[in-house]
Parts: structure tokens; sequence; C-alpha cells
């Protein structure tokens, strides 16, 4: 599975978008890019995924470059709730449903 | 449906004892797994099961076992426990690894401290 690269961390103010990058350079054509958060030591949050198109769902965007060698998450009206790690994982379907998690990026949310 | 549960939620091991954790899951998922998450780190997949009677080696199985005898529970055990193994542990199970059933459900988490 390829290796993603996400800030450490990030603050947004609350009501705004928050924009979350992940760069996947290394990623392959089978591979898809998913995003979970986890929210104070809780199990992690599956959140959206997407192979190459742009995909909306009620809890966030995924825009992914046309290269696929990058995307982005956008939550778009961020709340205090949205204070939580966020996991971008790259994973090719037929790999028995391994996920591999890095260290993400601890989001902050500003009143 | 309760989802993914896990027992106990916290446990305190000696060095050397041993001890099972428990996964459960009521949504008729075929995938379930063990992942382990140390303090301030990602977590990191220990075991993997795709289906009743198979098992798979994550990225750090050393210490631990695994059996899968049914679809719902898939237990965590700890033969001999270590203090590098004192961590969080969760479970989680997902429907298929197929495109649009393969998002992952994950327990509460089981806090585990070894002395």
């Amino acid at each position: 599975d390829a290796k993603t690269t996400q800030p450490t961390s990030m603050d947004c103010a609350e009501g705004r978008a928050a924009n979350l990058p992940c760069n996947h350079s290394t990623i392959s054509g089978n591979e898809y890019v998913y995003w979970y958060r986890q929210i104070h030591s809780q199990g992690p949050q599956y959140i959206i995924h997407g192979l190459k198109n742009n995909e909306t769902n009620e809890m966030a965007s995924l825009i992914i470059t046309e290269d696929r060698k990058s995307s982005t998450l956008i939550l778009p009206h961020a709340t205090l709730r949205d204070t939580a790690v966020y996991y971008c994982i790259v994973r090719a379907s037929n790999t028995g449903n391994q996920f591999y998690f890095g260290t993400g990026t601890s989001l902050t949310v500003i009143p | 449906n309760a989802g993914v549960t896990q027992t106990p939620k916290f446990q305190v091991l000696k060095t050397g004892q041993s001890m099972t954790l428990q996964c459960a899951q009521d949504m008729n998922h075929e995938y379930m797994s063990w992942y382990r998450q140390d303090p301030g780190m990602g977590l990191r997949l220990i075991h993997y099961s795709v289906g009743a009677g198979i098992t798979d080696q994550g990225e750090v199985p050393n210490g631990y076992n695994v059996s899968r005898s049914t679809t719902e529970d898939f237990p965590l055990r700890l033969l001999s426990a270590a203090p590098s193994q004192t961590s969080v542990y969760f479970c989680a199970s997902s429907y298929s690894w197929v495109r649009g059933t393969d998002t992952q459900y994950f327990g509460p988490g089981t806090r585990l401290t070894v002395l």
C-alpha cells in the first residue's frame, strides 16, 4: 500500500471550512483514498473514500487531484465537535481489507 | 444493532500473565481486525480475519494470537503479557473488501496496562 504524508496539526476557526491535505505520490491505479477520524481516544470513525472522482457525503467532501498524487478532505462548516485526529489512508481493494494508519493530522477547531 | 463491542474497557496485568480481549459484532460482517494504538501514535494492525476459520498477521503480530470460530467473535489472546504491550486495543469489522462495503466500524477500545 502507498504511503501517505499529512501535516502534523492544523487549526480552523469554527464555522469556516477545514481543508486537510494528504500526499500519496506513490499511489497506484487500484488504490483508493480513505479518510477516518478519531475523536478523543474513541475508536476511529469512517468519513469518506474515493478512487479518482471527487466525492461528497453528509460529513465531508473529498477532492482528488487529476494525477491522484494528493487529495484534500474538506469539512465545509467546522464545529467544535470536529476537533479530532484525521487519518488519510490509501488501500488497494484486493488486499484483504487491511488499513494501515499513519499518525494523521490533529485538527483543532477554535471558537 | 450494538455494532462492535469490546470487553473489558480497562485491564491491568502483571508481566507474564495471560488474558483474552473480547470483540464481537452483530452486523454479520465478514472482516474483523485488531489494532493497537500507543500514546501519540497511529493505529497498527495486529491480526485480521477475512471470515470464520481464516486469520492472518498484520504489521505487529508478535505476542498475540487470534482465532475466528464464528462470524460474530474475534478474540485476541496475550499468552504472556509484557510491558511493551501496554496500549489501547481497537477491534474493527467491515462487511467485505468490495468497494462500497468495506467501511470499517471500530469498537470503543480496551485500555491495557502491563506492569
